[in-house]
């Protein structure tokens, strides 16, 4: 079964330092995969996708993501990080039945100090 | 976004009640899904639709059933609420599956409680 892991519950990073999130996909060959950050009660925002190509992807508010295919990660990266990018954050990839349906990790609740 | 509202954006209900809850939106997308979000858990599919009258089982379908009589209007209900439902639900759309490359459009979620 398709799967999508993040290991870290929750994040913490001084604000001004860089900041990862990690996320491992399951799907093979060559997967559609997103990264979307949800704020207190509001609904997920999209962030940046990998969809073929360079293996680093940049997208809004400064964030990037790396894909290895070898590793099967797509991490996300900020280089400094910003109290306003504490929020929760999803990676999902695009499940292979081609129904646009998304598997999403459990998310990782970054918390940036001060 | 894709003008996706959700409504109720709160509800409060017993256990035993029926429940519907509404996405709405203004972007003619032909893909809609319903998702649920528990910490820990992501979010998982629970219905989707790929048009009008169109709709099939996601993940986590049990005691959810779906309607979509018009393109803007994807309806979530549970015909029995249980305690297990208190979630928050969420709405999504994709304008067509040959743009799966693209991402799907959230509106800002029902946080429903059951008691």
């Amino acid at each position: 079964a398709q799967s999508v892991a993040q290991p870290e519950d929750q994040v913490n990073v001084a604000e001004g330092n860089p900041l990862t999130v990690k996320c491992t996909y399951s799907v093979s060959g060559n997967p559609y995969l997103f990264w979307y950050v949800q704020y207190p009660n509001r609904g997920l925002q999209f962030l940046l996708k990998y969809i073929t190509g360079d293996n680093l992807v940049k997208g809004s508010y400064g964030f990037e993501a790396e894909f290895n295919k070898s590793q099967t990660s797509f991490h996300l990266k900020k280089p400094s990080a910003l109290v306003s990018d504490s929020a929760l954050y999803f990676c999902a990839e695009v499940t292979t039945d081609s129904w646009g349906k998304l598997q999403f990790g459990a998310g990782t609740q970054v918390v940036v100090t001060p | 976004d894709a003008g996706i509202t959700q409504s109720p954006r709160h509800k409060v209900t017993e256990t035993g009640t029926p429940v519907t809850l509404r996405c709405h939106q203004t972007e003619n997308h032909r893909y809609m899904y319903w998702y649920r979000q528990d910490p820990g858990h992501g979010l998982r599919l629970i219905h989707y639709s790929y048009g009008v009258k169109d709709t099939d089982k996601g993940e986590v379908s049990d005691g959810y059933s779906v309607s979509r009589s018009k393109t803007e209007d994807f309806l979530l209900t549970l015909e029995s609420a249980t305690s297990s439902q208190t979630s928050v639900y969420f709405c999504a759309t994709l304008r067509d599956r040959g743009n799966s490359n693209q991402p799907q459009h959230f509106g800002d979620g029902t946080r429903l409680s059951i008691l």
